[in-house]
């Protein structure tokens, strides 16, 4: 699996746009960029995920760069329950293909 | 929304004893995994199955581990002769086998070793 490499940490204040980048330099054409988060010690959380295309669901939308290289995830409208870490991962759909978790990146929402 | 569900959700052992943590997978997903994550470090893989099988499994997976499908709900994971060093938070996941394949976790088994 591709590496990643975010941030070891950012704050955002509250119902500001929160703005998570990602950098993949090395990811090939089947591997898809996944976004997952941890609040405290619960258990991870999905949130989106994407091959090349822009996406958006109820939760964030994830801008990937044309070359693939980078994307980055975004908190529209942060709230106190948004800190975590966030963890971006990049992972072939192919089979029982593990997610493979770096140290992500520590978000605190500041009132 | 379907959940992974995990039991217990938290377990104290004493050292040297056998433990069993239980997941209930999502109802038609058919790919399950076990992570693991010590206080204050990064969510490890320990083993992916499917089909009645181990797909892959990390270096941590030893012999002191093993997993197990007993029934068509459960998906569970054994700790034999447990070391202090196991104290951990244990994740189950699973995911479907087409489409968007995406991995869902459950809350975790905390399991401490005494």
């Amino acid at each position: 699996d591709a590496k990643t490499t975010q941030p070891t940490s950012m704050d955002c204040a509250e119902g500001r746009a929160a703005n998570l980048p990602c950098n993949h330099s090395t990811i090939s054409g089947n591997e898809y960029v996944y976004w997952y988060r941890q609040i405290h010690s619960q258990g991870p959380q999905y949130i989106i995920h994407g091959l090349k295309n822009n996406e958006t669901n109820e939760m964030a939308s994830l801008i990937i760069t044309e070359d693939r290289k980078s994307s980055t995830l975004i908190l529209p409208h942060a709230t106190l329950r948004d800190t975590a870490v966030y963890y971006c991962i990049v992972r072939s759909n192919q089979g029982a293909q593990k997610l493979v978790f770096g140290q992500g990146t520590r978000l605190t929402i500041n009132p | 929304e379907p959940e992974v569900t995990q039991t217990p959700s938290h377990q104290v052992t004493q050292m040297g004893q056998e433990v069993i943590l239980r997941c209930v997978p999502i109802s038609n997903h058919l790919y399950f995994y076990w992570y693991r994550q010590i206080l204050g470090q990064k969510v490890e893989f320990l083993v992916s199955f499917y089909n009645n099988e181990i797909s892959e499994k990390s270096e941590i997976f030893d012999d002191q581990f093993s997993v197990e499908r007993p029934d068509g709900s459960n998906f569970t994971l054994k700790i034999r002769s447990t070391k202090l060093e196991d104290s951990a938070m244990y994740f189950c996941a699973s995911s479907e086998t087409t489409g968007r394949n995406t991995i869902y976790f459950g809350e975790g088994s905390w399991l401490t070793v005494v």
